[in-house]
């Protein structure tokens, strides 16, 4: 199985910062990596796929980068709705898909 | 708009069968554009993908689980369920049924992406 390391685990930040959160896979899956965010008690909700291309109706503060091994989500300027999980999420090779662990994101 | 809603006991004992459907409605399941997934989530930790089942029927599984698991689907309700035998503590989870879209990006497209999600419903095993 491919593995998603995520890092940071977690992350203290304030409305208006740029954040970035990286995603490393356990080998190469080129550009197939989507991104997600989950708000408690709700289901995911996918930001970006193709590890650069966002979601229709997803915020352009939100961007993706990266192919290969490594990987960023960048929020360019937190809003308060934005304190939440993201997960990472490799569609290279199955089965399994895999998941990264998360990143928790919360207001400082 | 496609929405799926997932279904089925809250609690099951250990060593049974943990059974839940989901019923999408928007859209049909036996649509070639589209697979249809379960996925869970344990309290407090991150989402392990169980398996899918395509409009032709064909699964695949996570191999973690393969020997437990079964996904089918019912176009006629326009429903896939999962079962999962022999459960124990480690299955409790909130369980998603998530369609895989298939999603474009200059002319590439991809799938195996969960663009639509259902809700998610808890089921704890405990006796």
């Amino acid at each position: 199985d491919i593995q998603l390391t995520q890092s940071p685990s977690f992350l203290s930040a304030s409305v208006g910062d740029r954040v970035t959160i990286t995603c490393r896979a356990s080998q190469a899956i080129t550009n197939f990596l989507a991104w997600y965010q989950q708000k408690p008690g709700r289901a995911p909700k996918l930001l970006i796929f193709a590890a650069s291309t966002l979601q229709s109706g997803v915020p352009s503060r939100f961007s993706g980068s990266g192919s290969g091994t490594e990987f960023t989500l960048t929020i360019s300027s937190l809003q308060p709705e934005d304190f939440a999980t993201y997960y990472c999420q490799q569609l290279n090779s199955y089965p399994p898909v895999t998941f990264g662990q998360g990143t928790r994101l919360e207001i400082k | 708009q496609v929405q799926l809603q997932e279904s089925g006991p809250g609690l099951v004992k250990p060593s049974q069968t943990l059974s839940l459907t989901c019923t999408v409605s928007g859209g049909s399941i036996n649509s070639g554009s589209y697979h249809w997934s379960w996925i869970r989530q344990p309290a407090g930790k991150g989402l392990e993908w169980i398996g899918r089942i395509y409009s032709t029927g064909r699964t695949y599984y996570n191999p973690s689980l393969k020997s437990r698991v079964t996904i089918s689907g019912d176009t006629s309700k326009n429903q896939f369920s999962l079962k999962l035998t022999s459960v124990t503590a480690a299955d409790t989870a909130v369980y998603y049924c998530a369609r895989d879209g298939i999603l474009c990006s200059g002319t590439t497209c991809y799938t195996d992406t969960f663009d639509r999600w259902g809700q998610g419903t808890l089921v704890t095993v405990s006796s």
